[in-house]
């Protein structure tokens, strides 16, 4: 099955920082998702990308298909950011470890 | 957008009982949903996935006579955990492939086997 690699697995950034998280996958893919997990557990849809680029406010992904990996960018980070940030790829969505992102006040 | 309802959103039961969790989308129809499940401080676990009318499709290591998937409607799958126990626990969470083949997630119901 295919492979998912994010990193980095933690990250601590003070408010206002920029950040990039990284998905790389290990086969070609029609079907790629960001997703923030909330302290409740809720998954929430930030992009659908499996190639190309979109934002969205703060929130940007490029998705590079061929070269097989995807970003996320966040910008002017703020504490309500903090949760864990997962890529899902494939027809039936493997996730990545993903990566836990801590904004600090 | 799309919604995906889960229920119930946590319970608790006694070894050797059984457990059914519903997962529902709400206002679109979904041939496709999938199940995962989640320990702490981990990532998702594809469990199976489950297509409207057939049999599921269970990832390897999954017991499918002790997770019961049924997609009985384009609206509602459900999973059944038989003879829960306390190494069931976990936080399960399904999913539906929407009309754009973008996927939605439910809530996740929080399961503990005492």
């Amino acid at each position: 099955g295919i492979q998912v690699e994010q990193s980095p697995p933690d990250l601590i950034l003070q408010e206002g920082a920029n950040s990039t998280l990284r998905c790389n996958f290990s086969d070609s893919v029609n079907n790629l998702q960001w997703f923030h997990q909330n302290p409740w557990g809720q998954l929430i849809n930030l992009f659908y990308i499996p190639s190309g680029t979109k934002q969205n406010g703060r929130l940007s992904a490029t998705t590079v298909a061929t070269e097989r990996y995807s970003l996320l960018y966040i910008s002017s980070s703020q504490t309500t950011d903090s949760g864990v940030y997962f890529c899902a790829v494939g027809n039936d969505m493997r996730f990545g470890a993903g990566t836990r992102l801590t904004v600090k006040p | 957008g799309a919604v995906v309802s889960q229920h119930p959103s946590w319970v608790i039961c006694k070894s050797g009982t059984s457990v059914k969790i519903e997962c529902r989308s709400l206002d679109f129809q979904a041939t496709t949903m999938f199940w995962y499940r989640q320990f702490p401080k981990q990532s998702l676990m594809l469990m199976a996935t489950s297509n409207e009318g057939s049999k599921a499709t269970y990832e390897q290591g999954v017991e499918k006579d002790k997770f019961l998937i049924n997609h009985a409607s384009l609206t509602l799958s459900t999973l059944t955990v038989t003879s829960a126990h306390p190494e069931d626990s976990s936080f399960y969470i399904c999913s539906a492939r929407g009309p754009a083949y973008e996927q939605y997630f439910g809530p996740g119901t929080r399961l503990t086997v005492t």
